[in-house]
């Protein structure tokens, strides 16, 4: 399989602990981009890189978020003090150098903060 | 206000009819338009992109107007398997990295 892979893809994590998702995106991709997504809405942006530098930020991204691409391959995206509010399915997504406006979207790891 | 619009549905259509939907953008700076299709409990995936002239894919076909500051979608022929969410996505021509999704329209197809 090529496609964008997360892990995990499930995660119940008590309030207060921390929690760390990986994206591995489809090779050679040199956009990586971490979308939230809650039910019913459409997702929401949180960061993007290209290559291994974090070029923009949402500003829903508070402190206890943090995303790294330290090889410019392979993403992770750290949440720390979980809190109920952070519980979502939090998407992956890769675009290619030539056409980086379609993004390719990874099946998500979804947290549920109890 | 949010960036892009759409209206919820459902949009409850019967096999074979045609069904057409639009979404709103709030910024002019808008430079890329696209639909993306989400099945239920799955990720997004690109349906189309949107260009200026309008186009179509079969039996898809995604209009812009920029005056007005939307952009639709039209399904012809509709199918049981065209059920899904669509989702209205913009990119800022200042922010090439972010797409910038609606909370998506609700198709479902009945027999």
């Amino acid at each position: 399989d090529t496609g964008v892979s997360q892990d995990p893809r499930h995660k119940i994590t008590k309030r207060g602990q921390n929690v760390t998702f990986r994206c591995d995106p489809i090779s050679e991709h040199n956009r990586l981009y971490w979308y939230r997504q809650t039910l019913g809405q459409g997702p929401e942006f949180l960061t993007y890189f290209q290559n291994e530098a974090q070029l923009e930020k949402s500003r829903l991204l508070s402190d206890r978020f943090s995303a790294e691409r330290p090889k410019g391959s392979f993403s992770t995206l750290e949440i720390q003090r979980t809190e109920q509010g952070d519980s979502a399915m939090y998407l992956c997504a890769s675009s290619p150098k030539q056409k980086n406006t379609e993004a390719f979207f990874g099946q998500g790891t979804r947290l549920t903060v109890v | 206000r949010k960036e892009v619009e759409q209206d919820p549905g459902p949009f409850n259509v019967p096999e074979g009819a045609t069904v057409a939907f639009n979404c709103t953008y709030s910024n002019s700076a808008s430079q890329s338009f696209f639909w993306y299709r989400q099945d239920c409990r799955k990720e997004p995936k690109l349906l189309m992109s949107v260009y200026s002239s309008g186009n179509e894919d079969g039996r898809f076909t995604a209009q812009l107007n920029r005056a007005s500051q939307y952009i639709s979608l039209l399904i012809r022929d509709s199918k049981l398997s065209d059920s899904a969410t669509y989702l209205c996505v913009v990119i800022l021509t200042d922010s090439w990295g972010k797409l910038q999704f609606g909370a998506g329209t609700q198709v479902v197809v009945t027999p």
